[in-house]
Order: structure tokens, then C-alpha cells, then sequence
């Protein structure tokens, strides 16, 4: 079966910083999705990718998708506290609609 | 009104009890799934249902039985639960694909989760 692999694990930064999450998945991806997790509660959805080199942006998050790498990553532009949390990457297994998701990312955010 | 609504947020139960879990969705959605957070480990895919049939049973326990009256309800029966069983539960809506090849199913709506606690 399909695996999501996460990195880096938990990641620190001060205000205003910019950083990347990056998640790689072992098999083809039919569809990348990022979510966003807040400590014991429900994941909020933050965007879809489907395509090749498609590359989409919310706010400060910007996600892009590399197709033949099996690779998405997450970026965000001058962090703010508010961007704490646990983002996971989730992906269609196979085209099954069987939802698989990453390990996580623990991000902290210092004011 | 959220989307996914789960109940109890949290439970506290004895090996020998018998409890529920409860989900309901008011998106229009056909496909429901629980799933199993644990600390460290990825998000545990448990069960789905389209259209109320169960489409999926990922070799989950015999203790953990789930129940689909309809598209907007779901349920997950717990008796004779373990330690290990203590862990965050999440319910999740979203459109089911057709079974033309190649679909990608919707994006998941998530519950806010019910935390379990095991004794």
C-alpha cells in the first residue's frame, strides 16, 4: 500500500520566518491534499493538488506538486503564530478513495 | 453548525463497557469513514461507507463495530475495548468518487474527534 512520509517532524521557527514541509509518497499520486491540525481536534482542509506542477496559495501557505518526484511540499511566507499546528499531507491511495495520511508536522510558531 | 458533528468529544471507559460513538454530517455528503489517530502514528483508516454500504473494513478489530443508518449518520459501536485502544477518533464526509477508473474522490470533512480513554 501507499506510504506518506513527512519532513521534517516538528520544526521551530521565530515570527516573520519562512518554511517548508515537504511530503513524499511512494507510490504515483492521484491527488495531494494538505490539512491542518490543531492539537486533539478535527483537520481543517487547506488545499487540493491534482496535476503535475500545479501549484496553489491561501493566504501566506503556498503548495506545490511535483509529479514525477511523488512530492509535494507546503510553503509558508512570514509565519505568524497563528500558523501552529500539526499540517499532515493525505492523498487518494492508489485512486482507491481510500484516504492515506503522512506522519504529521509539528510546527511552533515564536513570537 | 459545523459541517461533521461528533459526539461525546470525550469518553472514558472500562474494558467491560459498552459505548458509542456518534457522527452525524450535514454537507450532502455519500461517503463517511472513521478513522484512528494515535500518538506518532499516521491517521489509521478504519472504515468507509458509500451510499450507507461499507466499502471498506481495513482489518479492524472485531470490537469496534460501525453502523450507517443513513448517508448523514454514522456510528461506532465500542465493547470489550483495550488499553491500546485509547486514541483520538475522527469522522470524516466527502463525495465518493464514481467507479469510472481515474476519479479523485473530494476532499475529507472532518469531525472535531472524539478523544478515548481506555482503562
Amino acid at each position: 500500500s501507499q506510504e506518506l512520509e513527512q519532513s521534517p517532524q516538528s520544526l521551530i521557527v521565530q515570527e516573520g520566518k519562512n518554511l517548508t514541509i515537504n511530503c513524499t509518497s511512494s507510490k504515483t499520486l492521484y491527488g495531494l491534499y494538505w490539512y491542518k491540525q490543531k492539537y486533539g481536534e478535527g483537520l481543517i482542509f487547506l488545499m487540493m493538488l491534482q496535476k503535475g506542477g500545479e501549484e496553489k496559495s491561501h493566504e501566506k501557505i503556498t503548495a506545490k506538486l511535483d509529479e514525477k518526484k511523488q512530492q509535494s511540499s507546503l510553503h509558508i511566507t512570514a509565519s505568524q503564530p497563528s500558523h501552529a499546528g500539526i499540517y499532515l499531507c493525505g492523498a487518494d491511495d492508489g485512486g482507491t478513495y481510500k484516504y492515506i495520511f503522512g506522519t504529521g508536522t509539528r510546527l511552533k510558531v515564536l513570537a | 453548525e459545523t459541517g461533521v458533528t461528533q459526539t461525546p468529544r470525550h469518553l472514558v471507559m472500562g474494558m467491560t463497557n459498552k459505548k458509542s460513538l456518534k457522527c452525524e454530517q450535514h454537507l450532502g455528503h455519500n461517503a463517511m469513514y472513521w478513522y484512528k489517530q494515535s500518538a506518532k502514528k499516521p491517521l489509521e483508516l478504519m472504515f468507509v461507507y458509500n451510499f450507507k454500504e461499507q466499502t471498506e473494513n481495513n482489518s479492524v478489530p472485531s470490537r469496534f463495530s460501525p453502523e450507517c443508518p443513513n448517508s448523514s449518520h454514522l456510528f461506532l459501536h465500542l465493547h470489550t475495548l483495550q488499553p491500546e485502544d485509547s486514541a483520538l477518533y475522527l469522522c470524516a464526509s466527502s463525495f465518493f468518487p464514481g467507479l469510472a477508473g481515474g476519479q479523485t474522490a473530494g476532499e475529507l470533512f472532518f469531525g472535531e474527534g472524539s478523544r478515548l480513554t481506555v482503562l
